[in-house]
């Protein structure tokens, strides 16, 4: 099966900061990568899918970038409402892996 | 407005079922796959299966493999997942989420809590 490898498992940043998160899958997956965002007690929303394709409703300081097997969720300029644990997914196939996340502090 | 909400949660003794069901609204059900996502307590969210539009294509994570029979009617709008041999680290929130093949989950449940503990 396909690992999905997320960085960091967590990052503190200020308020304004550009912020990047990394998953790695150990095989070629194209570009069928969703990340999702979950607010502490929240249900997770999808935020991009496609690796780039921003969901709508998102907030464009949001974006997702891929190469070869790394894949990079970007916020431009961290806000306070970002605060939440993110998760990358790979869904050109079962299993559906998600990584391990990555918590974002303020 | 699509809706997705789980029930049939609750606490259950090591080696004992449980079946959630999921009740869909506000979109075509029967054109969509359906698929269960967990989060143990304090955890990241797993993947434990997906059911194809039609029930054609069936998936299963291999912790699951074997215990959990994941299923839907499309005629009641409803997805449901019957878990047997139920294990203590089978312990969490169970959402049902939309998605299919080469698609994301674009919307998620609420989820209902699954507690196994003797």
């Amino acid at each position: 099966d396909i690992q999905m490898t997320q960085s960091p498992s967590s990052l503190s940043a200020s308020v304004g900061d550009r912020v990047t998160i990394t998953c790695r899958a150990s095989q070629g997956i194209s570009n069928y990568l969703a990340w999702y965002q979950q607010k502490p007690g929240k249900v997770p929303k999808l935020l991009i899918y496609a690796a780039s394709t921003l969901q709508s409703g998102v907030p464009s300081r949001f974006s997702g970038s891929e190469s070869g097997t790394d894949f990079t969720l970007t916020i431009s300029s961290l806000q306070p409402e970002d605060v939440a644990t993110y998760y990358c997914q790979k869904y050109n196939s079962a299993p559906r892996t998600f990584g391990q996340g990555t918590k974002v502090e303020i | 407005e699509v809706q997705l909400v789980e029930s049939g949660g609750g606490l259950v003794k090591p080696g004992g079922s449980l079946r959630l069901s999921c009740a869909a609204s506000g979109f075509t059900f029967s054109s969509y796959s359906m698929n269960w996502v967990r989060q143990a307590p304090g955890k990241g969210l797993e993947w434990v299966s997906s059911i194809s539009s039609s029930s054609s294509y069936i998936y299963y994570a291999d912790s699951v493999k074997g215990r959990f029979t994941i299923s839907r009617d499309n005629a009641k709008n409803s997805l449901y997942l019957q878990m047997n041999s139920l294990r203590v680290e089978d312990t969490a929130v169970y959402y049902c989420a939309r998605g299919g093949t080469s698609s994301p989950l674009d919307y998620w449940g609420q989820g209902t809590l699954v507690t196994v503990s003797s």
